[in-house]
């Protein structure tokens, strides 16, 4: 149990273009969800969290116009990269918190979505 | 929320030897948790303590946490050439409102 998809798993786009990510927890609910990017070799860093039905909470330093994050369904969050330029290339990864009671805590990630901008 | 420090940032060592990472935090923690990555992949689940607890085992998985000190360490024994990836600790507060990172322990096993 407690699966989070990803989709695409890999893309190539074009500068200038948009791009958007799928993140699903397949097994469970989670009213949480959280996307990180991590560049090579260096550690993930926290973009963004998203609640269910509500807006998201971006980290500093990150472009809420560029990256944007829809949480619609319990099991859905997306993140939008609008306009993308190289320097967006990157691994995104999103993760989803399960809310069951005994493992409020628990949280899983998906296998990331590798972004190259050409 | 706070992001854990692991320690030492790479281990190299042969098949069959056990793996042993360090993790420290800085404010008082709900649960702190610890994860695999494999280059290129997402990050995968390992095991979950919570602050009452003072050590877990899952498989070959050994952490324990001294709240105290403020530090956790994760013991891999009879380690495998599979378990070559970067570890990281994620501590969690009582809001646990999100995770971060630090810089991970690439470990190496060597076969």
């Amino acid at each position: 149990g407690a699966v989070v998809s990803q989709h695409p798993s890999w893309v190539i786009c074009k500068s200038g273009t948009s791009v958007k990510i799928e993140c699903r927890s397949l097994d469970f609910q989670a009213t949480t969800m959280f996307w990180y990017r991590q560049f090579p070799k260096q550690s993930l860093m926290l973009m963004a969290t998203s609640n269910e039905g509500s807006k998201a909470t971006y980290e500093q330093g990150v472009e809420k116009d560029k990256f944007l994050i829809n949480h619609a369904s319990l099991t859905l969050s997306t993140l939008t990269v609008t306009s993308a330029h190289p320097e967006d290339s990157s691994f995104y990864i999103c993760s989803a918190r399960w809310t069951g009671s005994d493992k409020l805590y628990e949280q899983y990630f998906g296998p990331g979505t590798r972004l190259t901008v050409t | 929320s706070q992001q854990g420090e692991e320690d030492p940032q790479a281990l190299s060592i042969q098949e069959g030897e056990n793996a042993t990472m360090n993790c420290s935090y800085k404010t008082s923690i709900n649960n702190l948790q610890w994860y695999r990555q494999n280059s290129g992949r997402g990050l995968v689940h390992l095991i979950l303590i919570r602050s009452n607890e003072r050590e877990k085992h899952s498989g070959r998985l050994r952490v324990t946490l001294d709240t105290s000190k403020k530090s956790s360490s994760l013991l891999i024994t009879a380690s495998r050439a599979a378990d070559t990836a970067s570890y990281f600790c994620a501590p969690g507060g009582y809001n646990n409102n999100d995770m971060r990172f630090g810089a991970g322990t690439r470990l190496t096993v060597k076969p």
